[in-house]
């Protein structure tokens, strides 16, 4: 059982359009963090979002927060070959163990 | 900024065989240390919790006798997959928190591959 639902699985799109990656749970986390991983190397940190309602921009990359904690979406402008990629979200639980579950994962494919 | 180091990084087997698998903080402490295994085009599913001088606490569905843990070090957890089957090939990555309930320190992984 997916507890993070990421949407869609798979995009594929033209360099310069823009596009949001949604993660969705019915469960409360404590934070949200979004991760981009290329093949056959660990995943990287875009983002952590802790308070509902919080927006964050990184350059061409947006990420907000839902307001009950419960989902998130990354929203990438002018998308570039180079964000091609698998996006991945990760909450990390309320209780105390340190213990991040994984979204189902989005890979993203942007045409040059 | 803090490391997490995993070695080796890619590893062929045969079947059969038990293969060890080291993540290592390089410059923090970490009591606790995460599994996750990752087959293709899919996420991270997390295997088990490495308990620095107590037992790993394994998710559900995964076999504890397989997937041997041992962390006896402030620094040290190893994945022993014992017994490997072609089934088991697969991408391995651990991980550490670090720094603050927020930040977490992946390894770059290990390709298994059992032929």
């Amino acid at each position: 059982t997916q507890l993070l639902k990421q949407s869609p699985q798979f995009l594929s799109i033209q360099e310069g359009e823009n596009l949001t990656v949604y993660c969705n749970s019915s469960s409360v986390f404590s934070s949200l963090q979004w991760y981009r991983q290329e093949p056959g190397e660990g995943p990287v940190l875009l983002v952590t979002v802790v308070t509902g309602g919080e927006v964050k921009k990184l350059k061409r990359l947006t990420f907000q927060f839902g307001d009950a904690r419960k989902d998130s979406s990354l929203h990438i402008t002018a998308a570039q070959p180079g964000d091609t990629g698998l996006y991945l979200c990760a909450g990390l639980l309320m209780d105390s163990s340190y213990k991040l579950i994984f979204g189902s994962g989005t890979r993203l494919l942007v045409r040059p | 900024g803090a490391v997490v180091s995993q070695h080796p990084s890619r590893v062929i087997c045969k079947s059969g065989t038990s293969v060890k698998i080291e993540c290592r903080s390089l410059d923090f402490q970490a009591t606790t240390m995460f599994w996750y295994r990752q087959f293709p085009k899919q996420s991270l599913m997390l295997m088990a919790t490495s308990n620095e001088g107590s037992k790993a606490t394994y998710e559900q569905g995964v076999e504890k006798d397989k997937f041997l843990i041992n962390h006896a070090s402030l620094t040290l957890s190893t994945l022993t997959v014992t017994s490997a089957h072609p089934e088991d090939s697969s991408f391995y990555i651990c991980s550490a928190p670090g720094g603050g309930k927020n930040i977490q320190y992946f390894g770059a992984g290990t390709r298994l591959s059992v032929l």
